[in-house]
């Protein structure tokens, strides 16, 4: 079983709509979970930390479920500028604070 | 700032040739790494180190090797390149007291 696994996609949705993507972790010691988000040919870029109260950052949402090890990420309203692969991203234990990343999920908003 | 600088950006070697991917860093971090990510792969962790001097091997260390010396700079050295090494390498740093890393432009390696 792949340590982080996601759906890779892609997901097609028309602008101003609503998706959500999901990730789970297969280490039960994980200690912190982040999306990315990588462009096209691009280096990835944090996109928002992952909680376990739930957290928002505009018209991104993320929620975790370390009972389930279950994480998720909602954009609404989505725009053209979102179409991007998202990470989804974990750290083990230790010092060095390694992150092990999902395959990512690709979403293309179209007009 | 230039935050995570890397070069080259593209190479094409042969196979069992040899080369350095430079990195380096200008915001003082301890922690640098290095990632490959092959096409529909997630990044796999190569080597990492903790701070000047010391290093660790990561997922994925066969065919690479690496040094830090300094803070700011985390070279990735190829011996005898495989076609298995295509891929895109990409080094990332982050600073203490926070788990964010901020990664490079990435270079582009081809082995043929």
């Amino acid at each position: 079983r792949k340590e982080v696994e996601q759906d890779p996609g892609p997901f097609n949705v028309p602008e101003g709509a609503t998706v959500a993507f999901n990730c789970t972790y297969s280490n039960s010691a994980s200690q912190s979970f982040f999306w990315y988000r990588q462009d096209c040919r691009k280096e990835p870029k944090l996109l928002m930390s992952v909680y376990s109260s739930g957290n928002e950052d505009g018209r991104f949402t993320a929620q975790l479920n370390r009972a389930s090890q279950y994480i998720s990420l909602l954009i609404r309203d989505s725009k053209l500028s979102d179409s991007a692969t998202y990470l989804c991203v974990v750290t083990s234990t230790g010092t060095a604070s390694k992150l092990t990343f999902g395959t990512g999920t690709r979403l293309q908003v179209t007009l | 700032n230039a935050g995570v600088t890397q070069t080259p950006k593209f190479r094409i070697l042969k196979i069992g040739q040899s080369m350095t991917l430079q990195c380096t860093q200008d915001m003082n971090h301890n922690y640098m790494y290095w990632y490959r990510q092959d096409p529909g792969m997630g990044l796999k962790l190569i080597y990492y180190s903790v701070g000047a001097g010391i290093t660790d091997k990561g997922e994925v260390p066969n065919g690479y090797n690496v040094s830090r010396s300094t803070t700011e700079d985390f070279p990735l050295r190829l011996e005898l390149a495989a076609p298995s090494q295509t891929s895109v390498y990409f080094c990332a740093s982050r600073g203490q007291g926070t788990h964010e890393q901020f990664f490079g432009p990435g270079t582009r390696l081809t082995v043929l």
